[in-house]
């Protein structure tokens, strides 16, 4: 059974940072591209940013250009996402996600993460 | 970026009844998915390759569509089906979702 397990989130001041980890199971990570998705409270979904099976290729939505951070480590079937300079608009649930063998779409949800940025 | 309308915003529908939601491109996808999402749970993957059901979604399901103009149809409302639906495309990157259509239950 695919298992993906978020930890990290909580509350973060506007302008700090923090690392958020995805722990992956029942399948085989290093087979799959991975992302996270966002949805602010009582919104919608937005993309954040996808990891090629390998790490080799990063992409990111404009937003969070040059202060996110999507890595993954294959050993420990893990992903992560940096968040730097946070902002109020960052705050949401934060679901890490296993793309589609076709890496077009979304196969697999964690059960998310919570991120509050306020001071 | 790829712009997803989703039509209706919301709609309540009786059991029984066939459903219809719309989602349409601001340009040509090759593919659409959808997602279901209930109050306080993770969005699950639904439709994908446009038609193509999820494992354990219900065959009163379907999707089709192609271009600009892509749908998702219940054929026959169940109590279980009241949620909010999400079509996604990824055609171009950024990939998009739609905002979303809440279906509840009449």
């Amino acid at each position: 059974e695919v298992q993906l397990v978020e930890s990290g989130g909580g509350l973060v001041q506007p302008g700090r940072s923090m690392k958020l980890s995805c722990a992956a199971s029942g399948f085989t990570f290093n087979n799959y591209d991975m992302a996270w998705v966002c949805q602010a409270p009582k919104k919608g979904l937005e993309w954040v940013a996808t990891i090629s099976y390998d790490g080799s290729s990063t992409y990111y939505r404009d937003s969070v250009k040059g202060r996110f951070t999507i890595s993954r480590d294959n050993a420990k079937s893990t992903l992560y996402l940096q968040m730097d300079s946070l902002r109020s608009e960052d705050t949401a649930t934060y679901y890490c996600a296993r793309q589609g063998y076709s890496g077009d779409w979304f196969a697999y949800w964690g059960q998310g993460t919570l991120v509050t940025v306020s001071s | 970026e790829i712009v997803l309308t989703q039509s209706p915003t919301t709609i309540a529908a009786s059991p029984g009844e066939k459903v219809t939601i719309t989602c349409r491109a601001s340009s040509s996808v090759s593919y659409m998915y959808w997602y279901q999402q209930k109050p306080g749970a993770s969005p699950k993957p639904w439709i994908y390759d446009t038609s193509k059901l999820a494992s354990g979604v219900p065959n009163r399901f379907s999707g089709s569509g192609s271009g600009t103009s892509y749908s998702l149809t219940i054929n026959t409302m169940e109590t279980e089906d009241a949620a909010t639906y999400y079509c996604q495309q990824w055609s171009s990157t950024p990939p998009t979702f739609g905002a979303g259509t809440k279906l509840e239950l009449k």
